[in-house]
């Protein structure tokens, strides 16, 4: 049964960091490209940034270009999103999601992790 | 900017089938813009339902089906369940980002 498990959200104040994780089981991490997709509530989704399969093509929004970082690591089949500089615009749920790089493909989604940014 | 639209309600009776669109702002949607739609129902995550225009998932049941329609992207539920009462949301790959329409919400009655 594939598995994706995100966790790090919480409460941080505006300028402030978070790194979320998203745990991963069930499936060839290897294979597959890895995206952070996000919800403010009761909002529609947004796509935040992605990673392919190694590592070597990496995208994001232009709202979160400059100070969100995505990285993955094979050892651990988890893929992270460092957030930097903090905004209450980048309070949402955070999605984890697999895609396949080569059909464009999107496939499993996590439950999401709460991040809320506020003074 | 790319903008992605999609209807923002529809209403379908039960059994009955529906046409949800995704439209793209700088022209028509074509294969190339690899089109996925998802589902989201209240108080759940996403969950994948079409990639790739119109190739289904193997948990995507056979009522759900994708296409393109007169330069939009398309799903069609045929046969509908009150269970299909969710919001929908198309996405594209245009530019080398991927983009989300603002999601349709479909209401079974």
């Amino acid at each position: 049964e594939v598995q994706l498990v995100e966790s790090g959200g919480s409460a941080v104040r505006p300028g402030g960091s978070l790194r979320l994780s998203c745990a991963t089981s069930g499936f060839n991490f290897d294979d597959y490209g890895m995206s952070w997709v996000r919800q403010a509530p009761g909002k529609g989704l947004e796509w935040v940034s992605s990673i392919n399969w190694n590592g070597g093509s990496i995208g994001y929004a232009d709202s979160v270009k400059g100070r969100f970082t995505i990285s993955r690591d094979k050892g651990k089949t988890s893929v992270y999103l460092q957030m930097n500089s903090l905004r209450a615009e980048d309070t949402a749920f955070y999605y984890c999601v697999t895609y396949d790089f080569w059909k464009y493909a999107w496939l499993f989604w996590g439950q999401g992790t709460l991040v809320t940014v506020s003074s | 900017q790319t903008v992605v639209t999609q209807e923002p309600s529809l209403t379908v009776s039960p059994g009955g089938t529906v046409t949800l669109t995704c439209a793209l702002n700088t022209g028509a949607v074509t294969g190339i813009d690899y089109p996925n739609w998802f589902q989201q129902r209240p108080g759940q995550a996403p969950r994948s339902l079409i990639h790739s225009t119109d190739k289904k998932h193997s948990w995507t049941p056979a009522r759900f089906s994708g296409s393109l329609l007169g330069g939009k992207a398309a799903l069609t539920l045929s046969g509908v369940q009150p269970e299909d009462e969710a919001d929908y949301y198309c996405q594209l790959y245009y530019g080398g980002a991927w983009v989300f329409g603002g999601g349709t919400k479909l209401t079974v009655l």
